[in-house]
């Protein structure tokens, strides 16, 4: 367990249809980003949230939306699903200047 | 071109070798990342350098600021460090976002 809890592990949904996943950082990060795995793309940075305030934003779809709750936990919300947006997400934490820790992402597959 | 660039893309090699992964980016950055990531493919940390050089058991990580260039390297392979080594770059502002090569797959055979 690296202390970085992701949930769901496997989500299977169809498109046009609403899907939240959820991230629990490490004790003690205040830093919580959002990445996306997808096989002709590779891992690409989504958004981060620092102490639940956005701090950067990626190559986020509109479409898709997150937040971070004031125990730190942090959601990211994605919508009208389309078949492209099948991937791995993954959620990590760290403190300023330290190392990174992921949770163990999220297969997300959209049919 | 990517800002991170690692080769190569694919390396296969027998038990005991020593492996060299590389990795050079183009962008000022504050620290320098390998990661693995496994066929079940969760990511692990392996190594955050911002100079010189790092070791954990079989794994060292070294990087030349000035050449913009790292390097992975495995001593006495074994099949179970069959995965895939990503090199992620924090760059330099405000955010610690990583930046990410495309990774290398390893596969070492017994």
């Amino acid at each position: 367990d690296s202390g970085v809890t992701q949930t769901p592990k496997h989500l299977i949904t169809a498109t046009g249809q609403r899907v939240t996943l959820r991230c629990s950082p490490r004790s003690g990060d205040l830093s919580v980003y959002w990445y996306q795995q997808s096989l002709d793309q590779g891992l690409q940075f989504l958004i981060q949230y620092y102490n639940g305030e956005e701090r950067a934003k990626g190559n986020i779809l509109e479409r898709f939306s997150a937040q971070q709750f004031p125990d730190l936990h942090s959601e990211l919300n994605l919508s009208s699903l389309e078949l492209g947006d099948s991937a791995l997400y993954f959620c990590a934490s760290s403190v300023r200047g330290g190392g990174y820790t992921f949770g163990s992402g999220t297969r997300l597959t959209v049919v | 071109k990517n800002e991170v660039e690692q080769s190569p893309q694919n390396l296969t090699a027998q038990e005991g070798e020593f492996i060299t992964i590389n990795c050079s980016y183009s962008v000022g950055i504050s620290a320098l990342h390998w990661l693995q990531q496994h066929p079940g493919g969760g990511i692990v940390s392996l190594f955050m350098l911002s100079s010189g050089k790092k070791k954990h058991g079989r794994l060292i990580a070294t990087i030349n600021i000035q050449e913009k260039h790292s390097s992975l390297h495995i001593t006495a392979s074994h099949p179970r460090d069959s995965a895939v080594y990503i090199c992620a770059a924090t760059t330099q502002g405000g955010s610690e976002k990583l930046v990410f090569g495309k990774g290398t797959k390893l596969t070492v055979n017994p």
